[in-house]
């Protein structure tokens, strides 16, 4: 079935560090890719999207590109702030209903 | 997270209580789901809804009930709670095929 892994964390960087976050996915059609972030407390945000293969999403300095080869659609950011401290989460849909499929999740923090 | 409204925010229950979650949407998207999240197992699907007056089981429906009320609400149950229920729970709604999820501010259940 339709799944999606993402690296463990947790992740400790320092602040104006490099970023990456990887994902894959297993999917039997053409999914759609998501990043979420969740700040404490709070539900889920979209952070980034991309609907098809070699796409790029973007949005506050993350990005994400859509790579059907590899089936993976990792989140880089290239100088990370101490407010990017979160909960990030990568997400696929496919299928009918628009079933969502989350990986478990990455905590990242952000130490000045 | 304009849009989904869940209540209520925070509950206690004992064991073997029952309660109702609700969500209600502005949005008048077709699909919406509930899910769990627990420390280390990202978000999983409980039941969702493709449309009014549908509901499907999702990965983990065991111990709810849902109940899509109409196009704007989606209610989910547990009619005799247990501590492994304790979890943090999540309504969303999507609108259309691959399109993204908006989520509520999410619901805090702990039974005791």
């Amino acid at each position: 079935g339709d799944s999606v892994t993402q690296m463990e964390g947790p992740v400790t960087l320092s602040e104006e560090a490099f970023l990456t976050i990887n994902c894959t996915y297993t999917a039997t059609g053409y999914p759609s890719l998501f990043w979420y972030v969740q700040y404490p407390g709070e539900g889920l945000q979209l952070l980034l999207k991309a609907t098809k293969a070699d796409d790029k999403g973007s949005n506050k300095g993350f990005e994400a590109t859509y790579r059907k080869e590899t089936t993976s659609f990792h989140l880089e950011k290239g100088s990370v702030q101490v407010s990017d401290s979160a909960v990030y989460f990568c997400a696929l849909s496919a299928g009918t209903g628009n079933q969502f499929y989350f990986g478990t999740g990455t905590s990242l923090t952000v130490i000045p | 997270n304009a849009g989904v409204t869940q209540t209520p925010k925070f509950q206690v229950l004992k064991t073997g209580q029952s309660m109702t979650l609700q969500c209600a949407q502005d949005m008048n998207h077709n699909s919406m789901y509930w899910y769990r999240q627990d420390p280390g197992m990202g978000l999983r699907l409980i039941y969702y809804s493709a449309s009014e007056g549908t509901t499907d089981k999702g990965e983990v429906p065991n111990g709810y009930n849902v109940s899509r009320l109409n196009k704007r609400e989606f209610s989910l149950r547990l009619e005799s709670a247990a501590p492994s229920q304790t979890s943090v729970y999540f309504c969303a709604m999507v609108g259309t095929v691959n399109t993204e999820a908006f989520f509520g501010q999410g619901t805090r259940l702990t039974v005791v």
